[in-house]
């Protein structure tokens, strides 16, 4: 049973570009999440869907960030026009009810030139 | 808001030194506490979940407890491989996890 799976994992954009990060959740799980991670900071949590759905996308920022779920494939982070304050760590997690604990990807690590 | 601080921030312990990190959260509606490892590069590496005070979880050298406004997660025994940020979160009604900023751990051999 494959963990979950993020990719890239390292990602280099130049001022301007567009950034899309993927995630595919544990097989059966429902519930993704993405967190934002500065080094040496915290996760902060930017946003949660299910199937087709964003549930909770407060921790996103209002422009250039979007999240999407399909019904068939991966979870797409996109971030548009990138600037150097997005180099970060994103990562995503997945759950099966969204009341367990959440089992994390990898991470993307995002370098903005 | 919901929040999650933890204590302390770093620990250097001597190998076979026990101790126990502290995760304080203020939250409306607990659904549940995680306690993660997260190695330096890498990706949160789920440990623990408790749902209600009083419920403990071990494994190994770890065990997890809870209260009402707390949990301990208390390391018997160190070694060095246990190095490591652990990360304490809570999930409440608004259903997503928020994250502590962590505690540093350093087991010196």
């Amino acid at each position: 049973n494959a963990g979950v799976m993020q990719n890239p994992r390292h990602l280099v954009r130049r001022r301007g570009q567009e950034a899309r990060l993927r995630c595919s959740p544990m097989k059966g799980h429902s519930h993704v999440y993405w967190y934002r991670q500065l080094p040496e900071e915290g996760l902060k949590f930017m946003v949660y869907l299910q199937k087709e759905n964003i549930i909770d996308e407060s921790g996103m920022p209002k422009e250039r960030f979007s999240a999407e779920f399909p019904k068939e494939g991966p979870s797409i982070l996109r971030i548009q026009q990138v600037v150097r304050g997005d180099s970060a760590a994103y990562f995503c997690a997945s759950s099966p009810w969204g009341v367990e604990g959440a089992f994390f990807g990898q991470g993307t690590r995002l370098t903005v030139v | 808001e919901d929040q999650v601080t933890q204590s302390p921030e770093a620990l250097r312990l001597q190998e076979g030194e026990s101790s126990s990190l502290n995760c304080s959260y203020t939250v409306s509606g607990l659904r549940g506490l995680f306690w993660y490892r997260q190695d330096p590069g890498k990706g949160p590496e789920f440990l623990f979940t408790l749902y209600s005070a009083g419920e403990e979880k071990e494994k190994e050298r770890l065990k997890a407890t809870l209260t009402k406004k707390e949990s301990f997660l208390h390391i018997t025994a160190p070694k060095p491989e246990d190095s490591a940020t652990y990360l304490c979160a809570v999930q409440a009604n608004g259903q997503n996890f928020v994250f502590g900023p962590g505690t540093r751990l350093s087991v010196l051999p």
